[in-house]
């Protein structure tokens, strides 16, 4: 399978603690963004690298969440001190730069 | 106001039924307009870009209307299949490939 992946698919953790989401993208895509999905909502936008930088962040992105992409291939998201309110889909999505972005599946996350 | 503006829904329409789903963005120099759909617990996948010449791709037709910024989806012979979320996507930026400004999400329910 080709597409993008995203690990874990289901994590349920503890208000206060860590989390952190892997993405791997298409591999030739040299953009990778990083989307959040709450119930009833469309997704919203996080941040976005090409290639290692990271390009554009989004306000939703507290300084308690960090991305990383550091050798431009997969992406790491990592929430520090989780909340309830953080609980959500978290996508992630790679594209050629103009072009159509692919999604992966998702990382649910549920903050307890 | 919302970025992008769609009524959540949900239509129940009868199989072989007409459907039409509006939308209203409020950033007039967006650049790029889409349509995704969404299955219950999945990724979103793009379903057609949007252009003002309007364009179709079989039983669906796209229609954008700069001056009202407003954008909409017809969908012609609707099938069981087609139930889903279809969300209407704005891109700022010419040619995508930057930050997708996503709506809530119509939801669809094509029934016997």
């Amino acid at each position: 399978d080709t597409g993008v992946s995203q690990n874990p698919r289901h994590k349920i953790t503890k208000r206060g603690q860590n989390v952190t989401f892997r993405c791997d993208p298409i591999s030739e895509h040299n953009r990778l963004y990083w989307y959040r999905q709450t119930l009833g909502q469309g997704p919203e936008f996080l941040t976005y690298f090409q290639n290692e930088a990271q390009l554009e962040k989004s306000r939703l992105l507290s300084d308690r969440f960090s991305a990383e992409r550091p050798k431009g291939s997969f992406s790491t998201l990592e929430i520090q001190r989780t909340e309830q309110g953080d609980s959500a889909m978290y996508l992630c999505a790679s594209s050629f730069p103009g072009d159509e972005q692919f999604f992966g599946p998702g990382t649910r996350l549920t903050v307890l | 106001r919302k970025e992008v503006e769609q009524d959540p829904g949900p239509f129940n329409v009868p199989e072989g039924a007409t459907v039409a789903f509006n939308c209203t963005y409020s950033n007039s120099a967006s650049q790029s307009f889409f349509w995704y759909r969404q299955d219950c617990r999945k990724e979103p996948k793009l379903l057609m870009s949007v252009y003002s010449s309007g364009n179709e791709d079989g039983r669906f037709t796209a229609q954008l209307n700069r001056a009202s910024q407003y954008i909409s989806l017809l969908i012609r012979d609707s099938k069981l299949s087609d139930s889903a979320t279809y969300l209407c996507v704005v891109d700022p930026r010419e040619g995508g490939g930057n930050k997708l400004t996503f709506g809530t999400g119509t939801q669809l329910k094509v029934e016997l």
